[in-house]
C-alpha cells in the first residue's frame, strides 16, 4: 500500500527545535518530489518546503533559514528539521508526494501536530 | 508569498452545481498550467481532486472539473452530494523563487 506516516510532533517552547519524520511505503522517496505542507489551527494550507528527486531543496520565505528538509534513502524517510521555532509555526504538518513535479500532491500523510508554546 | 484568493464559503442544494474561484496573479495562476485542487474533510488530510488545471486523478468522480481563464482558476462540482461538503483549496506553482502557493480555502455547504 502506498502511504506516508508522519511522526515527531509535540509541544515545544519558543526558540526550541524539533525534527519531523515521514516514513514512506509502497514507493521510493528519492524518486519523487516530496513536500511539507502545514495547516495552522482553523486556517488554510501553507506550502513549507520541497526536496526534488535530484536533491535540490526549496523553502517558503516564512521558514527559510530555520527549517531544513532532508531524506534518508536507506530508510525511505523524509525529514523536516525545525529550529528557532515560533508560536506562528504551530500547525499540523503534512508530508506529501508530487510524483512528476506538477505541483499536484497525490499522496498525503495523516499529519503530525506541532505546538510552540511556553 | 501571498495566498491565492478564494471565496470563504459557497453553498448549494443536492443535485445543483457550484463553482469555486481561485484568483492569483500573472506570476502564478496566470503563467502556469500547474493549478491543483484539494478536498479536505474535518480532521482529515487533503485529497487531490484536480491537477494541471483540469485533469482528474484516477478514482475522482467526473462530477469534479477544473478550468482556468487568465489569472483565475475554477473548480466546478456538478450534481452536488452531501459527501461533497468539505473545505476546498487551490494550489499553484508560482515560479522558481516562490515555488508553491495555496488559496485560503473555501467551505462548501450542501444545504
Amino acid at each position: 500500500e502506498v502511504q506516508l506516516v508522519e511522526s515527531g510532533g509535540g509541544l515545544i517552547q519558543p526558540g526550541g527545535s524539533l525534527r519531523l519524520s515521514c516514513a514512506a511505503s509502497g514507493f521510493t522517496v528519492s524518486s519523487n518530489y516530496m513536500s511539507w505542507v502545514r495547516q495552522a489551527p482553523g486556517k488554510g494550507l501553507e506550502w513549507v518546503s520541497v526536496i526534488y528527486s535530484g536533491g535540490s531543496t526549496y523553502y517558503a520565505d516564512s521558514v527559510k533559514g530555520r527549517f531544513t528538509i532532508s531524506r534518508d534513502n536507506s530508510k525511505n524517510t523524509l525529514y523536516l528539521q525545525m529550529n528557532s521555532l515560533r508560536a506562528e509555526d504551530t500547525a499540523v504538518y503534512y508530508c506529501a508526494r508530487d510524483s512528476e513535479l506538477l505541483w499536484a500532491f497525490d499522496i498525503w500523510g495523516q499529519g503530525t501536530m506541532v505546538t510552540v508554546s511556553s | 508569498q501571498s495566498a491565492l484568493t478564494q471565496p470563504a464559503s459557497v453553498s448549494g442544494s443536492p443535485g445543483q452545481s457550484i463553482t469555486i474561484s481561485c484568483t492569483g496573479t500573472s506570476s502564478d495562476v496566470g503563467s502556469y498550467n500547474l493549478v491543483s485542487w484539494y478536498q479536505q474533510h474535518p480532521g482529515k488530510a487533503p485529497k487531490l481532486m484536480i491537477y494541471e488545471v483540469s485533469k482528474r486523478p484516477s478514482g475522482v468522480s467526473n462530477r469534479f472539473s477544473g478550468s482556468k481563464s487568465g489569472n483565475t482558476a475554477s473548480l466546478t462540482i456538478s450534481g452536488l452530494q452531501a459527501e461533497d461538503e468539505a473545505d476546498y483549496y487551490c494550489c499553484s506553482y508560482a515560479g522558481s523563487s516562490t515555488l508553491g502557493v495555496f488559496g485560503g480555502g473555501t467551505k462548501l455547504t450542501v444545504l
